[in-house]
């Protein structure tokens, strides 16, 4: 089966600018991850969707980072305006369910430095 | 959600068995534990996951004693490609199946 697809795998801009990732995930799974991973350190949950709804977005800057996930398949996070520090890779994940540690798919990433 | 520990990184040499231990001691009864590998520019990948005494499948073990608060993750006759950092996790029991990623263990095959 297809794994799951990301885009752009690298990305490059200014601070105070906006970006945009894409995330596809594995076809059927209501789950979807975004984690952000600061290099040398584990990834870190930025928000999960159940489907379309939100589940945890505890650990989102909401004051610049927006995720979306439209009829429950593809998801975008977008930060705006970027920082220096959210220089990272952003991983996707999905999962059939979501609960009871169900297996997480993870994507390539998309690497993002702020200059 | 339980913390874990984990030795920050270990080397080995090519056919070793390596074992990796990880301690949770604030393991909740209903937390699995998991197991996760991941390659330089990669995502994380799936190794194993368990919950109690011991699972086996065609790239690792996973021994948990009785107590659960902590594993070990066995690796057998290891090969350069096994160069990679591994995570420990616990956690999953919540409804939300949330899962933290610690800093991991690095390990280096050495030929």
């Amino acid at each position: 089966e297809a794994g799951v697809a990301q885009s752009p795998r690298y990305k490059i801009i200014e601070k105070r600018q906006s970006v945009a990732f894409w995330c596809n995930p594995i076809s059927g799974h209501a789950t979807l991850y975004w984690y952000q991973q600061i290099l040398g350190q584990g990834p870190k949950l930025l928000i999960q969707f159940q489907n379309n709804g939100v589940v945890d977005d505890s650990q989102l800057p909401k004051d610049r980072f927006s995720a979306e996930r439209l009829k429950g398949v593809d998801s975008t996070l977008k930060i705006q305006p970027a920082k220096l520090e959210d220089s990272a890779v952003y991983l996707c994940a999905s999962s059939w369910g979501g609960g009871r540690a169900d297996t997480q798919y993870f994507g390539p990433g998309t690497r993002l430095t702020v200059l | 959600l339980a913390k874990t520990t984990q030795p920050i990184s270990m080397d080995s040499y090519e056919g070793q068995e390596v074992n990796i231990t990880c301690s949770h001691n604030n393991i909740a009864t209903n937390d699995y534990i998991t197991w996760y590998q991941q390659f330089p520019s990669q995502g994380p990948r799936f190794i194993i996951q368990g919950y109690k005494t011991k699972v086996t499948n065609e790239v690792a073990s996973l021994f948990i004693p009785a107590d659960r608060k902590s594993s070990t993750l066995s690796l057998p006759r290891v090969s350069l490609s096994d160069t990679a950092v591994y995570y420990c996790l616990v956690g999953g029991s919540g409804n939300t199946g949330k899962l933290i990623f610690g800093q991991g263990t690095t390990l280096q095959v050495k030929p």
